[in-house]
């Protein structure tokens, strides 16, 4: 299977925390995306960081990808009530293979 | 700039009838996804289509379930026969070309087979 797994699966936090979630992947990826569901709505695209970059930002979210260890991780900086949502990577390995999801990380940010 | 529009938002049905879920891409995309989520769990793939044609379907079922996405109109995934274990969330997301876009998804169908 090229199914993701984040890590942790559950994480509660205080407003103003940092939140870092982690994923893991099993073969090799042409990009890397993350998205967020807020409970009982669809997902919303978060951030792509494709397989020959390292890091990138998009206003408090930072993305890392690291292709040698197959994982990639998600940080939120000054979390805020908000933020509570599941936490989803999802991979694009090749040519019209769709994207294969994991099973997300739920954060809670208690204010 | 309406986005990836599904219908209808809630669908209940007893075992034993169909069910058609609906999903109109956002403008300008042409690819189209389903995907099957149960609660607390991840997102499942279920099929890939562009107009009039199935891409990849390795997630269906192979019975009783069907998808189509014709030249006009929105794309529909068909639930023959509905059994217990169907009910879920079914969301439908768009993308447009190339490797290097997300996709957008709709707000889901949720089925609930009694």
């Amino acid at each position: 299977s090229q199914q993701g797994e984040e890590d942790p699966q559950a994480l509660s936090i205080q407003e103003g925390e940092n939140a870092t979630m982690n994923c893991s992947y099993k073969t090799s990826i042409n990009n890397l995306q993350w998205y967020r569901q807020n409970s009982g709505r669809g997902l919303v695209h978060l951030i792509l960081i494709r397989s020959n970059e390292r890091e990138k930002h998009s206003g408090r979210l930072r993305v890392t990808l690291d292709t040698s260890k197959k994982s990639s991780s998600l940080l939120i900086t000054a979390s805020r009530a908000a933020d509570t949502a599941s936490y989803f990577c999802a991979t694009f390995h090749s040519g019209n293979t769709p994207l294969v999801f994991g099973k997300g990380t739920r954060l809670s940010v208690i204010a | 700039n309406a986005g990836v529009m599904q219908n209808p938002r809630h669908l209940v049905r007893r075992r034993g009838q169909e069910a058609r879920l609906r999903c109109s891409p956002m403008k300008g995309h042409s690819h189209v996804y389903w995907y099957r989520q149960l609660p607390e769990e991840g997102l499942k793939f279920m099929v890939y289509l562009q107009k009039e044609n199935i891409i990849d379907e390795s997630g269906m079922p192979k019975e009783r379930f069907s998808a189509e996405f014709p030249k006009e109109g929105p794309s529909i995934l068909r639930i023959q026969q509905v059994v217990r274990g169907d009910s879920a969330a079914y969301f439908c997301a768009s993308s447009r070309t190339g490797v290097d876009y997300g996709y957008t998804f709709g707000s889901g169908t949720r089925l609930t087979v009694v």
